[in-house]
């Protein structure tokens, strides 16, 4: 079936070290792939985005790029702030009116 | 942005008693929205789709005799806890879903931290 796996958390990080955290999927065909993130207490909000293969989705300095021949999404940043920290989930869309698919998340912990 | 709202944010009911939570689309129409459970630290579980004008479909596992959704209009769904107890304790998550273009997001409320006493 289709499945969404992250790299264990926690992630913890001085202020502007680079960030990767990995995201690898499991799906036919050709899904949509989302970055989300979740601050304390709060519901989710959307990061970025990509819905075909070699797209790149970038916000707020946050980047990944669809790479279908790796099955991948690695979300990166060049230089994480203590306001970053938060929980990560990797999400995947297998259809256009399907159901997101979340990884397990991944906490970030940013030290100043 | 699509904007969806929860209410109410945090609520803290007696066991044995019933809780509805609201899930409102405020600035598009969602034929679809969908209900999340969260775990501390852990990710979300769907628990069932919510289509409006017709019964919700609930993931396997989830009763829906005790978790009732009504969607009665393009932008509101509540979720009922009926006979709450403690271990419906929870972080409950609603979405919306949107036509974007070719394709299809999901708008996400802030949550309803739900504790049963």
């Amino acid at each position: 079936g289709n499945s969404v796996t992250q790299m264990e958390g926690p992630v913890t990080l001085s202020e502007e070290a680079f960030l990767t955290i990995n995201c690898t999927y499991t799906a036919t065909g050709y899904p949509s792939l989302f970055w989300y993130v979740q601050y304390p207490g709060e519901g989710l909000q959307l990061l970025l985005k990509a819905t075909k293969a070699d797209d790149k989705g970038s916000n707020k300095g946050f980047e990944a790029t669809y790479r279908k021949e790796t099955t991948s999404f690695h979300l990166e940043k060049g230089s994480v702030q203590v306001s970053d920290s938060a929980v990560y989930f990797c999400a995947l869309i297998y259809n256009q009116g399907g159901k997101l698919i979340f990884g397990q998340g991944t906490e970030l912990s940013v030290k100043p | 942005g699509a904007v969806v709202s929860q209410h109410p944010s945090r609520v803290i009911c007696k066991s044995g008693t019933s809780v509805k939570i609201e899930c409102r689309s405020l600035d598009f129409q969602a034929t679809t929205m969908f209900w999340y459970r969260q775990f501390p630290k852990q990710s979300l579980m769907l628990m069932a789709t919510s289509n409006e004008g017709s019964k919700a479909t609930y993931e396997q596992g989830v009763e829906k005799d005790k978790f009732l959704i009504n969607h009665a209009s393009l932008t509101l769904s509540t979720l009922t806890v009926t006979s709450a107890h403690p271990e419906d304790s929870s972080f409950y998550i609603c979405s919306a879903r949107a036509h974007q273009g070719e394709h299809y997001e999901q708008y996400f409320g802030p949550g309803t931290r739900l504790t049963v006493t």
